[in-house]
């Protein structure tokens, strides 16, 4: 699985769009691009997934590059609840791959008043 | 559905001696995942099993660590004897099918090893 990498921390205001960064440079054509989060003291959570198209749900917007070697994490209206450690995380989903996630170090996001 | 339980949630056991986790996986998920979680090594897999067999056990650690799954309902991490080193979270994931692109994560067990 291709490696990522994400700043270390980041700040945003409440009610504000946060964006988060990934890259991903060495990504392959059939390898997807997770997110999860994991709030202080809970397991991780799923957010989002894309392959090449934009992507969004209730919970965020995911913005692929053409190339596909980066991509955007946005939480439109971050609340304080949406204060966690953000894992990028590329993966091929495909059966002799398991379904095993690999986890780097993620962005630590703090959302302020 | 209750989503994937763990038990005990805390755990505070003294060197040497055994330990067991336990975890029930969402009912109909047919892989089981165990994670480790620790502030200097961030969150591991270190198991994980297909239909209740073991798949890819490479991220154990070491002897003193096995695993079960004798049932689609119910798995094991067991660690003997325990060592400080072992202190961590311990999660334990659930997905539906491969390709399944969502894994559910369990609350954890904090241990902690003294």
């Amino acid at each position: 699985d291709a490696k990522t990498t994400q700043p270390p921390s980041m700040d945003c205001a409440e009610g504000r769009a946060a964006n988060l960064p990934c890259n991903h440079s060495t990504i392959s054509g059939n390898e997807y691009v997770y997110w999860y989060r994991q709030i202080h003291s809970q397991g991780p959570q799923y957010i989002i997934h894309g392959l090449k198209n934009n992507e969004t749900n209730e919970m965020a917007s995911l913005i692929i590059t053409e190339d596909r070697k980066s991509s955007t994490l946005i939480l439109p209206h971050a609340t304080l609840r949406d204060t966690a450690v953000y894992y990028c995380i590329v993966r091929v989903a495909r059966k002799a791959a398991g379904n095993k996630l690999t986890f780097g170090g993620g962005t630590r996001v703090l959302v302020k008043p | 559905d209750a989503g994937v339980i763990q038990s005990p949630r805390h755990e505070v056991t003294e060197m040497g001696q055994e330990v067991t986790l336990r975890c029930k996986p969402i009912s109909g998920h047919d892989y089981l995942f165990w994670y480790r979680q620790t502030m200097m090594r961030g969150l591991e897999l270190l198991i994980y099993f297909n239909n209740n067999v073991p798949i890819d056990d490479s991220g154990m650690p070491e002897d003193r660590f096995s695993a079960k799954m004798p049932n689609a309902s119910f798995s094991t991490l067991k660690i003997q004897p325990s060592e400080p080193r072992d202190s961590a979270v311990y999660f334990c994931a659930s997905s539906l099918g491969q390709g399944s692109h969502e894994q559910y994560f369990g609350p954890g067990t904090r241990l902690t090893v003294t």
